[in-house]
């Protein structure tokens, strides 16, 4: 089993609507979780990060945390074609460089 | 302001050869990383360093080799390629290590080197 789970989509969705994008994980010392945004045949660049449980909000984008659940969330309100990418999900543990990455999901925004 | 860049973008090449894919960070960040990316498997740290002269495994160093001999350059060598490692690397810095918050500890990710082992 992987410690991180991510639905590899593709997710489809008409302009407008709001996106869920979800990850699971084995592993319980993981306290900081990040998003990052691929387009296609780019690098990765980090949409959010969060420490431990709760919600962070930062324009469209919303990050969710459930460290009981061991399940973390991005919502993305109002989605717009140019949203349309790869979103991978990584979490890391306190004292550790490690970074463990989703497989990404694929969403297409439909204009 | 570049960033991070990696080079070549694009390198295809035979079994056995070596090659070596640069990375270079104009931010003067601590820790740099070498991911590679393959479809189902996501990202996979090969190697990182968290200083000039230290560099440590991840979790699929096999095949490869790092030195870190200036902070700003990270290079990556595969010293006898093989079909298995035909993939799309990318390098990343972040600032400091784990744990110090978003701004410190967030990777960085350069554009990644498309490679392509026949």
């Amino acid at each position: 089993q992987k410690e991180v789970e991510q639905d590899p989509g593709p997710l489809s969705v008409p302009e407008g609507a709001i996106v869920s994008l979800n990850c699971t994980y084995s592993n319980s010392a993981f306290q900081y979780f990040m998003w990052y945004r691929q387009y296609s045949r780019k690098g990765p660049e980090l949409l959010m990060y969060t420490y431990s449980s709760g919600n962070k909000e930062d324009g469209r984008f919303t990050a969710q945390v459930d460290k009981s659940s061991k399940y973390i969330s991005l919502f993305i309100r109002d989605s717009q074609p140019s949203d349309s990418a790869t979103y991978l999900c990584a979490m890391s543990a306190y004292g550790t460089y490690k970074y463990i990455f989703g497989t990404g999901t694929r969403l297409k925004v439909l204009a | 302001d570049a960033g991070i860049t990696q080079s070549p973008r694009y390198k295809i090449t035979e079994t056995g050869r070596q090659v070596t894919l640069m990375c270079h960070q104009t931010w003067s960040h601590s820790y740099m990383f070498w991911y590679r990316q393959d479809l189902g498997h996501g990202l996979r740290l090969i190697y990182y360093s968290a200083a000039a002269d230290i560099t440590d495994k991840g979790e699929v160093p096999d095949g490869y080799v790092v030195s870190r001999s200036k902070t700003e350059n990270f290079p990556l060598t595969l010293e006898s390629a093989t079909r298995s490692q035909t993939s799309v690397y990318f390098c990343a810095s972040s600032e400091s290590g784990p744990g110090l918050g978003a701004s410190a500890d967030t990777q960085y990710f350069g554009p990644g080197t498309r490679l392509t082992v026949l």
